[in-house]
């Protein structure tokens, strides 16, 4: 079952605008959220993380925003740069575990 | 910066035969994990491993997979009598304490095939 849910496989945005990718998840006891950024024939890279009791994080040109009562978070990243561009995945995990529920990623493209 | 190593960046090997995939984990992580990717589908957890036992693993981790730490650097994930449907990407993960509050970090990956 799609516990952790990212329904945009792809989203273009031009170079210096905003890009945001959206995550949706299912599971209430999830309480710690991360996304990772991955080139082909790479692995995941972790790119930035946030835990329940927080409603955002920020880390350079990238915020994480939670909305636990919608399920939703949001990855922003400002401005958007060409090595950008790459596959997104959302990840989930629940205090009571260590499995990370992945998404199907966000392919972005940034584009000069 | 440190990072996870797997090896062999690809493997192919025939169904029914047995496959070692090897992983190194970052050097002061104390659990380690297994991912994988079959093609066009998410990555998905097979199993965690701490204190040189398993502790959790998914419904797909059933008995003709095993997983080992033979040395103080290595884990290794075993895969006997492989069957057409293991082909995929395999991740090995690591991170200093458990999932909660703590990244995981991935190597690079084994594609594995199987003929």
């Amino acid at each position: 079952d799609q516990q952790v849910k990212q329904n945009s496989p792809s989203l273009s945005v031009q170079e210096g605008r905003i890009s945001i990718l959206n995550c949706d998840y299912t599971n209430s006891m999830f309480d710690y959220f991360l996304w990772y950024k991955k080139y082909p024939a790479e692995g995941p890279t972790f790119l930035i993380s946030i835990s329940s009791i927080k409603d955002k994080n920020e880390d350079g040109r990238f915020t994480v925003f939670l909305n636990k009562s919608a399920k939703h978070l949001s990855l922003h990243i400002v401005p958007s740069q060409p090595g950008d561009s790459a596959v997104y995945f959302c990840a989930a995990s629940a205090i009571s575990g260590y499995e990370l529920n992945f998404g199907k990623g966000t392919s972005l493209l940034v584009t000069p | 910066e440190p990072e996870v190593t797997q090896t062999p960046s690809h493997q192919v090997t025939q169904m029914g035969q047995e496959v070692i995939l090897r992983c190194v984990p970052i050097s002061n992580h104390l659990y380690f994990y297994w991912y994988r990717q079959i093609l066009g589908q998410k990555v998905e957890f097979l199993v965690s491993f701490y204190n040189n036992e398993i502790s959790e693993k998914s419904e797909i981790f059933d008995d003709q997979f095993s997983v080992e730490r033979p040395d103080g650097s290595n884990f290794t994930l075993k895969i006997r009598s492989t069957k057409l449907e293991d082909s995929a990407m395999y991740f090995c993960a690591s991170s200093p304490i458990g999932s909660s509050n703590q990244p995981q970090h991935f190597g690079d990956g084994t594609r594995l095939s199987i003929l």
